[in-house]
């Protein structure tokens, strides 16, 4: 298994622009997360989904949208990028009961400038 | 409204001395604990967990935690630091209620490891 992976691995963007970051898991995962991390902020909720067409937001959702057609796909879309967008992305997925544990991708660290 | 809390951004210890990262939870319902590990590019790892039962947690790379309910803290320890611990080191809360498994994370400490 691959588990978990993103792309792209980095990126820079202009403000206004958009992009789309990607994440696949191979596991079989029914929920799916996307977070941020800032320095000395720790890891920030931005959307989850608990299976395919099911989403729902998280703590930080404003200028993020997704979608979840399939079970292995969750993208995460940035209309209009600003630079207080500027983090590394994680997704991450499980598999279903509260104490299972979130498998973690590699990461995309976005810049907008 | 569950929480974490972490104390020590970053901590230096030398190699093979104890390590102790601190952690304080708070949540409204018994709550499923987690230390996750971060090398320097790349995602989190699970260390170890705690739901129900032996209080203490053993973990990889020699790692281990202990839930103290009457203290609410799940401190992580490693009597023996090694150069391959240096990373940063992220506490989480899981809500065991409710349709879905609400993650809260600390905000991290940075371990580092003087030879």
């Amino acid at each position: 298994n691959a588990g978990v992976t993103q792309t792209p691995k980095f990126r820079i963007l202009k403000i206004g622009q958009s992009m789309t970051l990607q994440c696949t898991q191979d596991m079989n995962h029914n929920y799916m997360y996307w977070y941020r991390q800032d320095p000395g902020m720790g890891l920030k909720l931005i959307y989850y989904s608990v299976g395919a067409g099911i989403t729902d937001k998280g703590e930080v959702p404003n200028g993020y949208n997704v979608s979840r057609s399939t079970t292995e796909d969750f993208p995460l879309r940035l209309e209009l990028a600003a630079p207080s967008q500027t983090s590394v992305y994680f997704c991450a997925s499980r598999r279903e009961g509260n104490t299972d544990t979130q498998y973690f991708g590699p990461g995309t660290r976005l810049t907008v400038l | 409204a569950q929480s974490v809390t972490q104390l020590g951004s970053h901590v230096s210890v030398s190699e093979g001395a104890l390590v102790l990262l601190r952690c304080n939870y708070s949540s409204s319902v018994p709550p499923y604990l987690f230390w996750y590990v971060q090398y320097p590019n790349q995602g989190l790892q699970l260390l170890l967990k705690y739901t129900t039962g032996a209080t203490l947690v053993k973990g990889i790379n020699g790692f281990e935690a202990e839930f103290k309910k009457s203290e609410t803290s799940f401190h992580l320890t490693k009597p023996s630091a090694h150069m391959s611990d240096a990373a940063e080191y992220f506490c989480a809360v899981s809500d065991v209620t409710g349709g879905y498994q609400k993650v809260t994370f600390g905000t991290g400490t940075k371990l580092q490891v003087i030879p």
